[in-house]
């Protein structure tokens, strides 16, 4: 089964414009990443947020994590057709432990 | 480009049959994970390998096993294929280090389609 549910489900937007992305998860986590897969290929880790922090930022993407109501978005601002992909949030109990994905948000980023 | 390489790429069984895919863990990492990722759908844990000892288990039944050699590359097997393993078969390597962050690499994985 899997912890966490992305939201929403697909995404299309033109370039330029910003993607949000939400995911809520179900149980206690020790910290909630986010990784993107082009195409059906590798994952490609982007952040990583305990559960400690409520907010990170790298380069073009901002994090935000709520524990009390168990829920992340991703935000990526300026968004590029590369960053087309699917996104992926995944939590993990403890850290080093196993990762429980979601089910992904595909977005389209048109030119 | 991660260091993480997987074969096969792609392969193709009929069911019944057996299958072994591998994967060599970047550099300097000694911990191993494997995910199944069936089309449309999020990774799904399998089980994970530090230093050649089985470190973990998701909801997988026995014919799904694997390895981890001294050199820390890893082998997943797969006995009595059946349709539903059709996915895309995630490798997943992270250091002592990276054990503390989470952060995971994962290669470019193996898709085996069963018929």
């Amino acid at each position: 089964s899997q912890q966490g549910e992305e939201d929403p489900q697909a995404l299309s937007i033109q370039e330029g414009e910003n993607a949000t992305m939400n995911c809520s998860y179900k149980t206690s986590i020790n910290n909630l990443q986010w990784y993107r897969q082009n195409s059906g290929r590798g994952l490609v880790h982007l952040i990583l947020i305990r559960s400690n922090e409520r907010e990170k930022h790298s380069g073009r993407l901002r994090v935000t994590l709520d524990t009390s109501k168990k829920s992340s978005s991703l935000l990526i601002t300026a968004s590029r057709a590369a960053d087309t992909a699917s996104y992926f949030c995944a939590t993990a109990k403890a850290a080093g432990n196993k990762l429980t994905f979601g089910g992904g948000t595909r977005v389209l980023v048109k030119p | 480009e991660t260091g993480v390489t997987q074969s096969p790429t792609h392969l193709i069984k009929t069911r019944g049959q057996q299958v072994t895919l591998r994967c060599s863990s970047q550099s300097g990492h000694n911990t191993v994970s494997w995910y199944q990722q069936a089309l449309g759908q999020g990774p799904q844990f399998i089980f994970q390998y530090y230093r050649e000892e089985e470190n973990g288990r998701g909801n997988f039944p026995p014919r799904f096993s694997g390895l981890q050699f001294p050199n820390y590359s890893s082998e997943l097997n797969v006995n009595a294929l059946e349709l539903d393993d059709s996915a895309l078969y995630l490798c997943a390597s992270s250091s002592q280090q990276g054990a503390l962050t989470g952060e995971l690499f994962f290669g470019e994985g193996s898709r085996l389609t069963v018929l």
